[in-house]
């Protein structure tokens, strides 16, 4: 049973251009959830999706970040014309339909030059 | 002030000794309490959860929970250096794992 798989593990873009970054939770989870790390800080929440709907996006920025979780394939962060301080950890997390424990995958390291 | 505040560290103990760390959180509505341990480089993994007031332990992992002082903290015992990393205390308002909201973490460092 794979666990969370999040893709690339890293990414490097230059100011201004998109970053995708992709999360496929854990076989038989429906709730992801993206936090966001940046260096000597704790995990922010950003958004907590199921398939096809955003249930609590109050912690994305309100330009020029987006997440979606389709029925079919990965939940996708998009985060367009990316900023030096955009650079940071992307962690997604996976967790059952019902409550259950929440599972990180490896990370995305956005770096922005 | 912070929603989960953590001292950011180091603690170090020397191996076999226990390591106390300590979180407290403002949101006296938090319901559910977690620990997680995270390596350099790596994704946070659970440790334990706790949801009413009290201990709670798992081998040589001992949550306790005081709401009243809107405290959390995690003893381990018999400490390894392999426990040395960063370990972040996390609260919700709900009892499941939708919105943490995390501390910045403890760095701890076990010393052979």
């Amino acid at each position: 049973n794979a666990g969370v798989m999040q893709n690339p593990r890293h990414l490097v873009r230059r100011r201004g251009q998109e970053a995708r970054l992709r999360c496929s939770p854990m076989k038989g989870h429906s709730h992801v959830y993206w936090y966001r790390q940046l260096p000597e800080e704790g995990l922010k929440f950003m958004v907590y999706l199921q398939k096809e709907n955003i249930i609590d996006e109050s912690g994305m920025p309100k330009e020029r970040f987006s997440a979606e979780f389709p029925k079919e394939g990965p939940s996708i962060l998009r985060i367009q014309q990316v900023v030096r301080g955009d650079s940071a950890a992307y962690f997604c997390a996976s967790s059952p339909p019902l409550e259950g424990e929440a599972f990180f995958g490896q990370g995305t390291r956005l770096t922005v030059v | 002030q912070k929603e989960v505040e953590q001292n950011s560290g180091p603690l170090s103990v020397p191996e076999g000794a226990i390591a106390s760390l300590n979180c407290t959180y403002s949101d006296r509505g938090s319901q559910s309490f977690f620990w997680y341990r995270q390596y350099s480089g790596k994704s946070p993994e659970l440790i334990m959860s706790i949801y009413s007031n009290g201990d709670k332990e798992d081998g040589r992992f001992t949550a306790q929970l005081n709401k009243a002082s809107q405290y959390v903290s995690l003893l381990i015992r018999d400490s390894q250096p392999s426990d040395s990393a960063t370990y972040l205390c996390a609260v919700n308002r709900n009892t499941g794992f939708q919105k943490l909201v995390f501390g910045t973490g403890t760095r701890l460092l076990v010393s052979p």
